[in-house]
């Protein structure tokens, strides 16, 4: 049983661009959620998907967008890329019954130059 | 809002000494607790929770008990080991949220020596 799998493991970046990162759930989930980790840093709740809809959102612009499909995979889209934006982007999956187990994958190392 | 406070680290030990993390959250509800563990170059690992006052979670050798009267969710192992190396995170999950959300603090970073 493949656990939460994410794409890509690391890519850089140029300040201005965007970027898309991918997020496969663990199977029999059905939602997901992104978090930015900085160096040194707790990880912070981006915002959660569930039937393709987004049902709740942390403190972060409108420069960080998302998408859930049908097969219950997500993808994380980043605009105008800022410097500040280097980070481990984790996703993580759940049933969504709260009380629920979350469960990580490995992230996406985004450095931003 | 919700919020979790770890101890600063690094928390340097020797094998198979004594380990205490110190944890303590705030919320407005009756959160379920966690604690995380990151190896390096690596994601979260769930290491054990906790959903209501006075659980003990434990995992590996480590435990954790929710104390709703201070607000705290400290991990403790009786012998470290090398291998236990890592970041440790406390985190929680607000039910008045209802949705599977995770408030975390900053991490402890452990090194273990031989």
């Amino acid at each position: 049983d493949a656990g939460v799998t994410q794409s890509p493991t690391h890519l850089i970046k140029t300040r201005g661009q965007q970027v898309t990162l991918r997020c496969s759930p663990k199977s029999g989930h059905d939602t997901v959620s992104w978090y930015q980790q900085a160096l040194g840093q707790g990880p912070q709740f981006i915002f959660q998907y569930y039937e393709e809809e987004e049902r709740q959102r942390g403190n972060f612009p409108d420069r960080f967008s998302g998408h859930q499909f049908p097969n219950y995979s997500s993808e994380l889209n980043v605009n105008a890329l800022l410097l500040g934006d280097s980070a481990l982007y984790l996703c993580a999956s759940s049933r969504t019954q709260s009380g629920n187990t979350i469960y990580f994958g490995e992230g996406s190392w985004l450095t931003v130059v | 809002g919700n919020s979790v406070t770890q101890m600063e680290g690094p928390v340097t030990l020797s094998e198979e000494a004594f380990l205490t993390i110190n944890c303590t959250y705030t919320a407005t509800g009756y959160p379920s607790l966690f604690w995380y563990v990151q190896y390096p170059g690596e994601g979260l690992q769930l290491l054990l929770k906790a959903t209501k006052a006075d659980d003990k979670g434990s995992n590996k050798g480590f435990e954790a008990t929710y104390r709703k009267e201070t607000t705290s969710f400290h991990l403790e192992k009786g012998s470290v080991q090398v291998s236990d190396s890592a970041v440790y995170f406390c985190a929680l999950s607000d039910p008045n949220s209802g949705y599977s959300t995770l408030t975390f603090g900053k991490g402890t970073m452990l090194l273990v020596s031989p």
